[in-house]
């Protein structure tokens, strides 16, 4: 499975977008982008994932670059309860393989 | 639906003891896997299961072992423990609908936090 980059941390203001970026330059053409987070202490959570065009779920959107070596997860209006770690991961849709977390993004949204 | 448990929530051992760390879905998923979380680092796979009787080695299995005797059930086993096992360990599990679409997330469990002295 394709490497993926985050930045360590980033902080957002409540009520405001927050835009995380992941690069994946890597990504081959059937490798999926993945976001998942882990809110302290608890397990990961799924939010969204992709192969090429942009996904809105009621939790995120996820907007993927054209020639697919990017991505950026937004959260519409972040809330306190959004601080956690964001994780981006890329692999293949199909069949029984696994994720791979990194140490992903994280993410603090300020009162 | 319960989704994943794990038991127990926290648990001490002393080095060289032996212990199994309970994981259960109910959600009728074949794929379940367990992952080691160390502090400040991302999830590790330890072993995983594609369904009942078969396991496979994920990135960190030594010093673990797994069975997959039921499909709900997915122990893991700490041989003879040791400080280097002291971790939070997340069991999850998903449907293997997966094979042939992208629709495949990953259901995880609260954690199981063990501490080794």
């Amino acid at each position: 499975d394709a490497k993926t980059t985050q930045p360590p941390s980033m902080d957002c203001a409540e009520g405001r977008a927050a835009n995380l970026p992941c690069n994946h330059s890597t990504i081959s053409g059937n490798e999926y982008v993945y976001w998942y987070r882990q809110i302290h202490s608890q397990g990961p959570q799924y939010i969204i994932h992709g192969l090429k065009n942009n996904e809105t779920n009621e939790m995120a959107s996820l907007i993927i670059t054209e020639d697919r070596k990017s991505s950026t997860l937004i959260l519409p209006h972040a809330t306190l309860r959004d601080t956690a770690v964001y994780y981006c991961i890329v692999r293949v849709g199909t069949g029984a393989n696994n994720l791979f977390f990194g140490t992903g993004t994280r993410l603090t949204v300020i009162p | 639906n319960a989704g994943v448990t794990q038991t127990p929530k926290f648990q001490v051992l002393k080095t060289g003891q032996s212990m199994t760390l309970q994981c259960a879905q109910d959600m009728n998923h074949e794929y379940m896997s367990w992952y080691r979380q160390d502090p400040g680092m991302g999830l590790r796979l330890i072993h995983y299961s594609v369904g009942a009787g078969i396991t496979d080695q994920g990135e960190v299995p030594n010093g673990y072992n797994v069975s997959r005797s039921t499909t709900e059930d997915f122990p893991l086993r700490l041989l003879s423990a040791a400080p280097s096992q002291t971790s939070v360990y997340f069991c999850a599990s998903r449907g293997l609908a997966g094979l042939t679409t992208s629709t495949d997330t990953q259901y995880f469990g609260p954690g199981t936090r063990l501490t080794v002295l």
